[in-house]
């Protein structure tokens, strides 16, 4: 089985200022994680994935995150904080083998606000 | 190249009726999943289909049922429609065994009332 829990449901930051959003897994197997960012009203856009290769996981935009197995954790950071990274951001977990391969399960969502 | 696109954008259904939405995957891609978003949720597994087969199911009741053609679309069906089936409804599309990434379509928002 697996599953995500996403740490907060809600992070204020200033512009400029770094961005922590935290995430904690379950999984039966060695799995593949990802984080996504939805804007309000669009579909869901990829931001970074780690499937096994490198343990710190550089996305788009100038995410990262850092697969930590021994905490089960995938923190998602950004040295620098922007206005248009505003929005709500989900932990992805998916099984690479067993019963719940190939599906999907989303954390419940992290809204990251931007102040001026 | 085209994204993952579905169709309609915006449905509004009365309770008991049935919808149908659709969904065209990335070029190149044979596999597609559906999931449900409800307000303020994260979106929920619903099925996937590859090879025009569902593969994997999600905790969703036989109401929710779907189709994969040749060409790699999908439809999803939802019968006797419920309040609480209103949600955004996102299809995902992925190249079978080679990664685990999903590709999202923008989604149809379904109101029922």
């Amino acid at each position: 089985a697996q599953s995500v829990t996403q740490l907060d449901s809600h992070v204020s930051v200033s512009e400029g200022t770094p961005v922590l959003l935290r995430c904690n897994y379950s999984s039966s197997y060695s799995p593949s994680l990802f984080w996504y960012v939805q804007h309000p009203n669009k579909g869901l856009q990829l931001l970074l994935k780690y499937t096994s290769a490198a343990t710190l996981v550089k996305g788009i935009n100038g995410f990262e995150a850092e697969f930590k197995k021994s905490e089960t954790s995938f923190h998602l950071t950004k040295p620098s904080a922007h206005m248009s990274d505003a929005a709500e951001y989900f932990c992805v977990v998916s099984d690479r083998g067993g019963t719940s391969y190939g599906k999907l399960t989303f954390g419940q969502g992290t809204i990251l606000t931007v102040h001026p | 190249d085209a994204g993952v696109t579905q169709s309609p954008t915006h449905l509004i259904k009365t309770r008991g009726q049935q919808v149908t939405l659709r969904c065209s995957p990335k070029s190149g891609h044979d596999t597609v999943s559906w999931y449900q978003q409800a307000l303020g949720q994260g979106p929920q597994f619903i099925f996937q289909y590859y090879e025009e087969e569902e593969r994997q199911r999600g905790n969703f009741p036989d109401r929710f049922s779907g189709h994969q053609f040749p060409n790699y679309s999908s439809e999803l069906n939802v019968n006797a429609l419920l309040l609480g089936d209103s949600a955004l409804y996102l299809c995902a599309s992925s190249l079978s065994f080679v990664g685990y990434e999903q590709y999202f379509g923008p989604g149809t928002r379904l109101t029922v009332t």
